[in-house]
């Protein structure tokens, strides 16, 4: 059964800090690995979506790289913003099933402080 | 104007009580879903639904029913609510045609169970 876990469950980092958030799964036959964004109150936003078969996705100061061997994923933000601040998700879908499911991490909460 | 809706955003009900929560999208997405969110699991799967005429249980459908009314619509109901069905709820759509299986999310119902 896939598993997905990000951690640290909680960051606190000073503005301008480059950081990076970790995704790991358990099974490596995934479809594809997508990161989202939550702020409170509000849905998801995808941010970056990385194929099985690419190794990163970048989005401005967003960078996301996928190792499916060690089952692994990083996103990537350079120069941290307050605006920055909100819970990062990770989610992949397992290739047995088509691609339609999505695993869900349970997400890291990032403060950046002004 | 958002690409997913729901409505309510916030419900309050008492146990025992049908509820309905109701997804509205104009993306001309083929597929929707809806997950439930709590504190540390991440989303699970409820309901999803290929087109008006699929229907599929997810990992924790037993409580809820849903009705995919046309393309663009796709309702969730909780026949007798239950405190443990406090949660966070989100309804996504995804297009088949796209070949990737990225899913948009709508803004969420706040749903708490008294």
């Amino acid at each position: 059964k896939q598993e997905v876990t990000q951690i640290p469950a909680a960051l606190s980092v000073p503005e301008g800090e480059n950081l990076v958030l970790n995704c790991s799964f358990t099974d490596s036959a995934i479809y594809n690995l997508q990161w989202f964004r939550q702020d409170p109150g509000k849905g998801l936003t995808s941010l970056l979506l990385i194929q099985s078969s690419q190794r990163e996705q970048t989005s401005g100061r967003l960078n996301a790289s996928l190792d499916k061997s060690s089952g692994r994923s990083t996103l990537y933000i350079a120069a941290s913003q307050p605006g920055d601040s909100a819970t990062y998700l990770c989610a992949v879908r397992p290739a047995d099933t088509g691609g339609f499911k999505t695993i869900f991490g349970a997400g890291t909460r990032l403060f950046v402080k002004a | 104007d958002a690409d997913v809706t729901q409505t309510p955003r916030n419900r309050i009900t008492k146990t025992g009580k049908r509820i309905m929560l109701e997804c509205s999208q104009t993306k001309g997405h083929d597929r929707m879903y809806w997950y439930r969110q709590d504190p540390g699991l991440g989303l699970r799967l409820i309901y999803y639904s290929f087109d008006v005429k699929d229907i599929n249980k997810g990992e924790i459908s037993d409580g809820y029913s849903v009705s995919r009314q046309a393309q663009a619509k796709f309702s969730l109901s909780l026949e007798s609510a239950i405190p443990n069905q406090t949660a966070l709820y989100f309804c996504a759509t995804s297009d088949t045609g796209q070949g990737n299986y990225e899913q948009y999310f709508g803004p969420g119902t706040r749903l708490t169970v008294t």
